[in-house]
């Protein structure tokens, strides 16, 4: 599984815009790229997936080079509520190959967010 | 609405004793997975299965075991307690993409 390394933590006030860059140099070319939200006192929650360029959902959107060595994870306008960890996670066959999947999550990034 | 539950929320037990964490989804889901969460490790994977009759130890497997009988559940077993297996225990479970969490059983080993 390839290791990813993410900052520990994050600063920003509400209405920016924040960007957590995770570095994954030995991707596989079966691994997606995913992240996690992970609130106290409850379970990582799904956020976006994907496996090379942009992916746009209601959430967040993600940025995937070429090379795939690093993704970004941007979060339009954040508020008070987005306060959490965001785990990146390398993985095969999260959703096309099939069999399960066995994700490695790191300590995350501890993003706070100020008024 | 599906759902996947763990019990107990909090358990405090003592060292040496068997501890049975339970996890049920109702997704139907084949794939469960159970992870530990401590400061400064985030989530680390215990055990997983991908299916009835199905076990696989994750990277700190040592001191746990599951076992799978139904679609349904998973419960993590702690043959004998011990003070390094305090820690926040999440349940989760897949049909080949997202993993979808329980709330977490908060276990404290004295």
């Amino acid at each position: 599984l390839a290791k990813t390394t993410q900052p520990i933590s994050m600063d920003s006030y509400e209405g920016q815009e924040v960007n957590i860059t995770c570095s994954h140099n030995n991707i596989a070319t079966n691994d997606y790229i995913t992240w996690y939200q992970q609130f106290p006192s409850q379970g990582p929650r799904f956020i976006i997936q994907g496996y090379k360029t942009k992916v746009t959902n209601e959430v967040a959107s993600l940025f995937i080079p070429a090379d795939r060595k690093s993704s970004t994870l941007s979060l339009p306008r954040v508020s008070l509520s987005d306060t959490a960890v965001y785990y990146c996670l390398v993985g095969e066959g999260l959703v096309v190959t099939g069999g399960g999947n066995k994700l490695t999550f790191g300590t995350g990034t501890q993003l706070k967010v100020e008024l | 609405d599906a759902e996947i539950t763990q019990s107990p929320r909090h358990k405090i037990t003592e060292t040496g004793r068997q501890v049975t964490l339970a996890c049920h989804q109702t997704w139907n889901h084949n794939n469960m997975f159970w992870y530990r969460q401590d400061l400064g490790h985030g989530l680390r994977l215990i055990h997983y299965s991908y299916g009835v009759q199905d076990t696989n130890k994750g990277e700190v497997s040592d001191g746990y075991s599951v076992s799978r009988s139904n679609t349904e559940d998973l419960p993590l077993t702690l043959e004998s307690a011990a003070s390094s297996q305090t820690s926040v225990y999440f349940c989760a479970s897949s049909d080949d993409g997202e993993l979808f969490f329980g709330e977490g059983s908060r276990l404290t080993v004295l």
